[in-house]
């Protein structure tokens, strides 16, 4: 079974609007953390927001918020105002806090490509 | 502080050959992570190294292989390419820390890797 779900490969935004970028998540470890990245055209992978599997609160930073859903396993990634500089390749990761082959590998999603129009 | 470092950040090989990528990781992250990204299968795990081990291996075969030295740089060697190992690998790094669920991995640039 996939442990990173995006179900869509792609979004269209205006310029200042807001966007939702859906994840879903599957594990059976009490303990593991959620990631958003972002991938410009250039390749880099950058990191945007964190969310623990034992945070109370949505985590947030500037413009990037984390709908986190945990009876759903669900960790919506949602960009305020969004500018034509995040048009890029977004994607969702976690990382388990359990022990053997699963210990601290990323697992990613397909991603979901964001295109912001003016 | 400057982030994460990779060279070279193109390459082209035929087939057989082998490549060393390396990857110099934030200064203080004893933790470096290397990921291969492909169109098909989008980002998979390869390994991840701490303190100079190998404590994580994803499902490639032994032609991948890896180090870390004393300095936590870390190089990736892939032997005798494939047409398939055409991609890009990108290298992380973190602290590295106990709990590794906020640990944050942070990227490089990555390596793009053609094989012809």
């Amino acid at each position: 079974a996939q442990k990173i779900t995006q179900t869509q490969p792609g979004m269209f935004v205006q310029e200042k609007e807001a966007v939702t970028l859906d994840c879903t998540y599957d594990t059976s470890d009490p303990s593991y953390g959620l990631f958003w990245y972002k991938q410009p055209s250039s390749g880099e992978m950058i990191f945007l927001i964190y969310q623990g599997s034992y945070d109370q609160q949505n985590a947030t930073e500037g413009r990037y918020s984390l709908n986190f859903q945990k009876a759903r396993k669900s960790a919506n990634l949602v960009i305020s105002a969004s500018q034509l500089g995040d048009s890029a390749m977004y994607f969702c990761a976690m990382r388990e806090g359990g022990r053997g082959s699963t210990l601290g590998r990323l697992y990613f999603g397909r991603g979901t490509q964001l295109t912001v129009w003016p | 502080k400057a982030g994460v470092t990779q060279t070279p950040r193109y390459l082209i090989k035929t087939r057989g050959q082998q490549v060393t990528l390396s990857c110099s990781p934030i200064s203080g992250h004893r933790s470096v992570s290397w990921y291969q990204q492909t169109p098909g299968q989008g980002l998979q795990f390869l390994f991840e190294y701490f303190s100079e081990t190998q404590r994580n291996k994803g499902n490639f075969p032994g032609r991948f292989s890896g180090r870390q030295f004393s300095n936590s740089r870390s190089e990736m060697n892939v032997s005798t390419l494939e047409l398939g190992d055409s991609a890009l690998y990108l290298c992380a790094s973190s602290l590295g820390g106990p709990s590794v669920t906020t640990d944050t991995q942070y990227f490089g640039p990555g390596t793009r890797l053609t094989v012809l």
